[in-house]
């Protein structure tokens, strides 16, 4: 099976800085990573996929960049709508395996 | 518009047999584009996959709980289900029904999920 290890776990940013996280991958994937982020009490809504597509709706300041095991999200401009927890995801392979998260809270 | 609504017991006991239902709407379970599935989550071990169905009626399945559950689709009613029997504490979870589309190959439309807890 794939591991997925997303750093940082946990991250504190101000409104209009740039962050960037990480997920590595235990074997090449090429580019079938996909992002998600989650609100408190909501399921997870899809960012991005294939590892720099980026979904309809999702705002341009979101992009994805990476192949083969390690792979970024990076978010211009935080908007107060963006402190969520986000999650990269495999699907190269079964079992779709996702990393553990990386929870993005405000300064 | 693609909407998936979750249903099931919420409180289930150990050993019994867990029975979710996914309602489809926009959509037919025949659709030749997607995947329909199961991915859970729980405080201890994060979001994982359970379970995928395709319009012919491909099975795939997470191989750590391959001999508990069962996934199947019912096209009349446009209804997706899951079954995991022999219920166990670490079972308890926020249940999600999802859809893949064939060209995204990503989990682009999510249910609002349904919260089971396996409890005596």
């Amino acid at each position: 099976d794939i591991q997925m290890t997303q750093s940082p776990s946990s991250l504190s940013a101000s409104l209009g800085d740039r962050v960037t996280i990480t997920c590595r991958t235990s074997q090449n994937i090429n580019i079938y990573l996909n992002w998600y982020q989650q609100k408190p009490g909501k399921a997870p809504k899809l960012l991005m996929y294939t590892a720099s597509t980026l979904q309809n709706g999702v705002p341009s300041r979101f992009t994805g960049s990476g192949s083969g095991t390690e792979f970024t999200l990076t978010i211009n401009s935080l908007q107060p709508e963006d402190f969520a927890t986000y999650y990269c995801q495999q699907s190269y392979n079964t079992p779709y395996a996702f990393g553990q998260g990386t929870k993005l809270e405000i300064k | 518009q693609l909407q998936l609504h979750e249903s099931g017991p919420g409180l289930v006991k150990p050993s019994e047999t867990l029975s979710l239902t996914c309602t489809v709407s926009g959509d037919s379970l025949s659709s030749s584009t997607n995947f329909w599935g199961w991915i859970r989550q729980s405080p201890g071990k994060g979001l994982e996959w359970i379970a995928s169905i395709d319009y012919i009626g491909h099975m795939y399945y997470n191989m750590s709980l391959r001999s508990r559950v069962a996934i199947s689709v019912d096209k009349s009613k446009n209804e997706v289900y899951l079954r995991v029997n022999s219920l166990i504490a670490a079972d308890t979870a926020m249940y999600f029904c999802t859809s893949r589309r064939y060209e995204v190959d990503a989990f682009d439309v999510w249910g609002q999920g349904t919260m089971v807890t396996v409890s005596s």
